[in-house]
C-alpha cells in the first residue's frame, strides 16, 4: 500500500498568513493526488485534484503544486473560512486510493 | 442538485451486521462508479470500497480491513448504493460517507459526497 504523510498536523495561523501543507507519499504517485477540506461534522470537500487543477467553486488563493512524491498545498491568504482539517490523497493506486492522516489548521 | 443521503446507521453488536443506503439524485447515478469512506471518530479518511457501472460489469473491490466482510451494491432503477457490513468489529465504528467524483472513469477524485451516517459497534 501507498502511505501518505502529512506536515505539520497541525498549525495556528491567523487571517491574511500565508500557509503551505507539505503531502509526501512513500512511492512515486505521479501527480495523482487530490487536496480536500473537511470541516467539523461535515463530508469533505475537494479542493485541489491531480495535484495542481483547482475544482470548480473553489477561491483562487488555494493552489496545489509538487509531482513524484512531494506535494504542497498553499492557501496564500488565510481567511476565517479557511479554518478546517486538510487531507491528501492518492489516488495512484485507484480504486485503492490512500489518505493522509491530515492538518489541522485553527486560529493564532 | 447533485446529492448524495445516506441512511442506516446506528448501534450495533460486535459480530452483527447492518445495511447502509445511499440515494442519489442530480446526476446520471448509473454511469458514475461509487465509493465508500468512512472516518473513526478523530481520525482520518479511510476509502472502504468501489462498485463499478453496467459498462464495467458492477465489480467491486474492497480495502484488505472490509474485504470479506463487507459487500458493495446497487440498484440503478432506485439511483441507489448500498453496504452490507457483517461480522462487525468495534474498529468498523465510523462515519460512513457515499461519495463519487464527476470526472468519471477511474477518477478517486471525490467531488460529490453524503453527508455521512454513524455507524457504531459496541456491545
Amino acid at each position: 500500500d501507498i502511505q501518505m504523510t502529512q506536515s505539520p498536523s497541525s498549525l495556528s495561523a491567523s487571517v491574511g498568513d500565508r500557509v503551505t501543507i507539505t503531502c509526501r507519499a512513500s512511492q512515486s504517485i505521479s501527480s495523482y493526488l487530490n487536496w480536500y477540506q473537511q470541516k467539523p461534522g461535515k463530508a469533505p470537500k475537494l479542493l485541489i485534484y491531480a495535484a495542481s487543477s483547482l475544482q470548480s467553486g473553489v477561491p483562487s488563493r488555494f493552489s496545489g503544486s509538487g509531482s513524484g512524491t512531494d506535494f504542497t498545498l498553499t492557501i496564500s491568504s488565510l481567511q476565517p473560512e479557511d479554518f478546517a482539517t486538510y487531507y491528501c490523497q492518492q489516488s495512484y493506486s485507484t480504486p485503492h486510493s490512500t489518505f493522509g492522516p491530515g492538518t489541522k489548521v485553527d486560529i493564532k | 442538485e447533485v446529492q448524495l443521503v445516506e441512511s442506516g446507521g446506528g448501534l450495533v453488536q460486535p459480530g452483527g451486521s447492518l445495511r447502509l443506503s445511499c440515494a442519489a439524485s442530480g446526476f446520471t447515478f448509473s454511469d458514475h462508479y461509487m465509493d465508500w469512506v468512512r472516518q473513526a471518530p478523530g481520525k482520518g479518511l479511510e476509502w472502504v470500497g468501489r462498485t463499478r457501472n453496467k459498462a464495467n460489469s458492477y465489480t467491486t473491490e474492497y480495502a484488505a480491513s472490509v474485504k470479506g466482510r463487507f459487500t458493495i451494491s446497487r440498484d440503478d432503477s432506485k439511483n441507489s448504493l448500498y453496504l452490507q457490513m457483517n461480522s462487525l468489529k468495534t474498529e468498523d465504528t465510523a462515519v460512513y460517507y457515499c461519495a463519487s467524483s464527476a470526472y468519471g472513469g477511474n477518477s478517486a477524485a471525490f467531488d460529490i459526497w453524503g453527508q455521512g451516517t454513524m455507524v457504531t459497534v459496541s456491545s
